[in-house]
């Protein structure tokens, strides 16, 4: 069985400040772990992808996440933060070999002030 | 952009009343998938196909069917609308080796009255 805990439902940070996004994840296999944007009223927008290459991964707008085996976890982050990252967050995996069996985990909203 | 449309887009409908949605997909993609969106549950799978006239249950079929007789389409129905089937629903396809990327489509808000 597979899971993943979002620690923070709801993230509050201040324009150019770090984001910090947390995911743990648990699987009995070695998953392939992903990282969602969605925008107000929009779908789901994949914003990386960690499936077995390198441990660190960059994705779009400036998101990175890193994989850490001994931690089981898969924190996203960014640098600083802009008005336009604004949105809920999900991570979710699957395992490897055939995973099309895609556990979510319970979202975390993130707001940017100003 | 996967080329997935959903359709309707918004629907109001009343308990007991039959609604299916429908997932159209413009690039021969083998799965596709229907998830229920719900605050505090993030999105849990509903369906799933891999392939025409094969489907598979996920973790909350329970009053859902689903059919597709079309590689382009996926229809999603909801037999006798309950108040509990209020939600957004995304339906989604898979791209990779391994079929293990999932891209989803814009949605559909659903309302049982």
């Amino acid at each position: 069985a597979q899971s993943v805990t979002q620690l923070g439902s709801h993230v509050s940070v201040s324009e150019g400040a770090l984001v910090l996004l947390r995911c743990n994840y648990s699987s009995s296999v070695p998953p392939y772990l992903f990282w969602y944007v969605q925008y107000p009223n929009q779908g789901l927008q994949l914003l990386l992808k960690y499936t077995s290459a390198a441990t660190l991964v960059k994705g779009i707008n400036g998101f990175e996440a890193e994989f850490k085996k001994s931690e089981t976890s898969f924190h996203l982050t960014k640098p600083s933060a802009h008005m336009s990252d604004a949105a809920e967050y999900f991570c979710a995996v699957s395992p490897t070999g055939g995973g099309n069996k895609l556990t979510f985990g319970t979202g975390t909203q993130l707001k940017v002030e100003l | 952009d996967a080329g997935i449309t959903q359709s309707p887009r918004h629907k109001v409908t009343e308990t007991g009343t039959p609604v299916t949605l429908r997932c159209h997909q413009t690039e021969n993609h083998r799965y596709m998938y229907w998830y229920r969106q719900d605050p505090g549950h993030g999105l849990r799978l509903i369906h799933y196909s891999y392939g025409v006239k094969d489907t598979d249950k996920g973790e909350v079929s329970d009053g859902y069917s689903v059919s597709r007789s079309k590689t382009e389409d996926f229809l999603l129905t909801l037999e006798s609308a309950t108040s509990s089937q209020t939600s957004v629903y995304f339906c989604a396809i898979s791209e990779g080796a391994e079929q293990e990327t999932q891209y989803f489509g814009p949605g559909t808000r659903l309302l049982v009255l």
